[in-house]
């Protein structure tokens, strides 16, 4: 049973250009989390998905950040115009229910703007 | 005040020595409670979650004090191989949607010196 799988592992992007982060959640779950993380900081929650639909989102800056998670393939962030604050490690992680909080998270992506 | 507050550290001590981390949150109707480990530049995992009674896994022992809103981590005989981040981790009722919020503290970064 394969893990949560995020992809690409490193992604660079000059300034302007559009980053996309795909996450494939463990097989059976239906809930994806998408979190940032600074270095040297904490983990910062950016938004929370089911299946076809956007639970919460409050964490997400409302421009050019927007995420979905089709009823095919895998959850994916888009941050547009890309910026060098964007540059972070970005986590996903998947559950398989709503009240199971136990999350299991994905390598991740290190994206660096450039 | 921060939902989950943690101190950031870095705890440095020596092998075999016993170490505790506190984590305070501030939702007093908050329902589950976690502790994860993260590796420098890796993902978080679950480490242990946490119980009212207590729990056990090892060396390693959590506590939950409802009444002053904290949770704990004990390592007892810490090794080279406990250095790590360690995360606590609060889930609450969203004020919208009714979902169960997870919500992650700083973490507290442990070294342990040979």
């Amino acid at each position: 049973n394969a893990g949560v799988m995020q992809n690409p592992r490193h992604l660079v992007r000059r300034r302007g250009q559009e980053a996309r982060l795909r996450c494939s959640p463990m097989k059976g779950h239906s809930h994806v989390y998408w979190y940032r993380q600074l270095p040297e900081e904490g983990l910062k929650f950016m938004v929370y998905l089911q299946k076809e639909n956007i639970i919460d989102e409050s964490g997400m800056p409302k421009e050019r950040f927007s995420a979905e998670f089709p009823k095919e393939g895998p959850s994916i962030l888009r941050i547009q115009q890309v910026v060098r604050g964007d540059s972070a490690a970005y986590f996903c992680a998947s559950s398989p229910r709503q009240g199971n909080e136990k999350l299991f998270f994905g390598s991740g992506t290190q994206l660096s703007v450039l | 005040r921060k939902e989950v507050e943690q101190d950031p550290g870095p705890f440095n001590v020596p092998e075999g020595a016993t170490v505790a981390f506190n984590c305070t949150y501030s939702n007093s109707a908050s329902q589950s409670f976690f502790w994860y480990r993260q590796d420098c530049r890796k993902e978080p995992k679950l480490l242990m979650s946490v119980y009212s009674s207590g729990n056990e896994d090892g060396r390693f022992t959590a506590q939950l004090n409802r009444a002053s809103q904290y949770i704990s981590l004990l390592i007892r005989d810490s090794k080279l191989s406990d250095s790590a981040t360690y995360l606590c981790v609060v889930t609450s009722r969203a004020n919208s949607g009714g979902y169960q919020k997870v919500t992650f503290g700083i973490g507290t970064k442990l070294q342990v010196i040979p």
